[in-house]
């Protein structure tokens, strides 16, 4: 079973500052189903990223994914005060989809 | 639009049963595959279960195996969940989800609370 670790688990930034989350697999995973989700308290997980770059559909551009083979990560390239949240990287292999632990990014 | 809307959550006993619902609307629903997925309090995401489009293929997480059963119908637009034996780890709430491209859940609903104490 493919295990997800994401790092930071607080990223502690101000509105305007660029925020990288990094997402590391404990095995090869395809970047082709590497995906990246905001979680908000109180509302469902919102899909942001797919297929490891690819924005969905009203993602802003300052969401940028990246990565291959093992380590992946998100960029937010200038936080807008509604991007405080926690971030999740999923992967799908084997039947199976998982979920990285989360990154928590506040002010 | 869009819309994905559990129901059947609560509080049931440890070693008990209960069954959750999602109805969905706004997509041709027998296309997608479904999913669900928990996020017990106070911690992150896990995937529990998914179906196929058809019904005819279904896989879960393995702390629910056994114990969890997911199924659809493609006439009522609906997606449930069985779920027996229930621990406190069990306790949690409870997201229906969409399956879209390349396996990323691109519509979910707002989840629904399950809670297993005595």
């Amino acid at each position: 079973e493919v295990v997800l670790t994401q790092s930071p688990g607080t990223l502690s930034l101000s509105p305007g500052e660029k925020a990288t989350l990094s997402c590391r697999a404990s095995q090869s995973v395809s970047r082709t189903y590497l995906t990246w989700y905001q979680h908000k308290p109180g509302q469902p997980p919102r899909l942001l990223i797919y297929g490891a770059s690819t924005r969905a559909t009203g993602i802003p551009d300052r969401f940028a994914g990246s990565g291959s083979g093992t380590d992946f990560a998100l960029t937010i390239s200038r936080l807008e005060p509604e991007d405080f949240a926690v971030y999740y990287c999923q992967q799908h292999d084997n039947s199976a989809l998982t979920f990285g632990g989360g990154t928590r990014v506040e002010i | 639009q869009v819309q994905l809307v559990e129901s059947g959550g609560g509080l049931v006993k440890p070693g008990g049963s209960l069954s959750l619902s999602c109805a969905a609307s706004g997509f041709t629903f027998r296309d997608y595959y479904m999913s669900w997925i928990r996020q017990t309090p106070g911690k992150g995401l896990e995937w529990v279960s998914y179906i196929s489009a058809t019904g005819s293929h279904t896989n879960y997480a393995d702390s629910v195996k056994g114990r969890f059963t997911i199924s659809r119908d493609n006439v009522k637009n609906s997606l449930s969940l069985e779920m027996h034996n229930l621990g406190a780890e069990d306790t949690a709430t409870y997201y229906c989800a969409k399956v879209g491209i390349l396996y990323s859940l691109d519509v979910w609903g707002k989840g629904i609370a399950v809670a297993v104490s005595a």
